[in-house]
C-alpha cells in the first residue's frame, strides 16, 4: 500500500543546530505539505510544494526551508533550531491541488524537542 | 481569510452513547469542509467532506456531519460511540487561492474520551 514515511519519529536537538526531517511518499503525488501541530493551534502549514523544484511558503515558514528534488521526498530543514520550534511535525501529500476530490494523506509525524 | 473554531477541547462520552462534536467556520463563500481523525501516535485520516449538494454527509466509521449555512456550522455526529473512537478530531475548511491550491485551515481539535 502507498504511504508517507517520516523519519525520525522522535528527535532531540540543541538550540542553534541545523535539523532535517525526512518525508518520503509512495503515492506518487505531486503535492506535498509540511505542518506543525501545537496545543491550542491545531495544524499550521509551514511549506508546500506542487512538484519537483517547486516550493512555497505557508503561514509559519520563518526558520524553515524545504527542497524538492524528486517526486517522492520533501525534507524539512530547520536552519538554526529554536525552542519555539519544539513541536510535532506532519508531512502530507495530495493527488490534486483541489482538496475536495483529493484529500490530504498524512505521515505519522516527527516529535521534535529543541533544548 | 478562513478560520475554524472547535469550542470543545475535551469531550467524554460513555460507550454506546451518541456523540456530537461542534465546528464553526468563517469563510465568505461556500467552503469545502472536512473532518479528520487522529489516533494516538498517528497522522490524520479523513472522515468525511462537504462541498455542495446534500447538507448531510456520511463518512467512514459510521460518522456523519451536517452543514448548516445559516449557523456557519459543520457538526460531526455518531449515534453510538465505540471505545475505538477515542481520538482527536479536527474540523477543517478549504478555500482556493490564486495559485489554485485549496488552502486547508484546521481547527484546534477536540479530544474524545470514551468510558465503559
Amino acid at each position: 500500500d502507498a504511504e508517507i514515511t517520516q523519519s525520525p519519529r522522535h528527535k532531540i536537538t540543541e538550540t542553534g543546530r541545523q535539523v532535517t526531517l525526512a518525508c518520503h511518499q509512495t503515492w506518487n503525488h505531486n503535492n506535498m505539505f509540511w505542518y506543525r501541530q501545537d496545543l491550542g493551534h491545531g495544524l499550521r502549514l509551514i511549506h508546500y510544494s506542487y512538484g519537483v523544484h517547486d516550493t512555497n511558503k505557508g503561514e509559519v515558514s520563518d526558520g524553515y526551508s524545504v527542497s524538492r528534488s524528486n517526486t517522492e521526498d520533501l525534507p524539512l530543514t530547520l536552519e538554526s533550531a529554536a525552542s519555539s520550534q519544539t513541536s510535532v511535525y506532519f508531512c502530507a501529500s495530495s493527488e490534486r491541488r483541489s482538496s475536495y476530490n483529493s484529500p490530504l494523506h498524512f505521515g505519522n509525524g516527527t516529535r521534535l524537542t529543541v533544548t | 481569510a478562513q478560520s475554524v473554531t472547535q469550542p470543545d477541547i475535551h469531550i467524554t462520552v460513555s460507550e454506546g452513547a451518541s456523540l456530537e462534536l461542534r465546528c464553526n467556520y468563517s469563510y465568505g463563500a461556500t467552503p469545502y469542509l472536512f473532518w479528520y481523525v487522529q489516533s494516538p501516535g498517528q497522522g490524520l485520516q479523513l472522515l468525511l467532506k462537504y462541498f455542495s449538494g446534500d447538507t448531510l454527509v456520511q463518512g467512514i466509521k459510521g460518522f456523519e456531519a451536517e452543514f448548516k449555512r445559516s449557523q456557519s456550522s459543520f457538526n460531526l455526529r455518531k449515534p453510538s460511540v465505540h471505545w475505538s473512537d477515542a481520538a482527536e478530531y479536527f474540523c477543517a475548511v478549504g478555500a482556493g487561492n490564486s495559485g489554485g491550491y485549496q488552502k486547508v485551515t484546521f481547527g484546534t481539535g477536540t479530544k474524545l474520551q470514551v468510558i465503559p
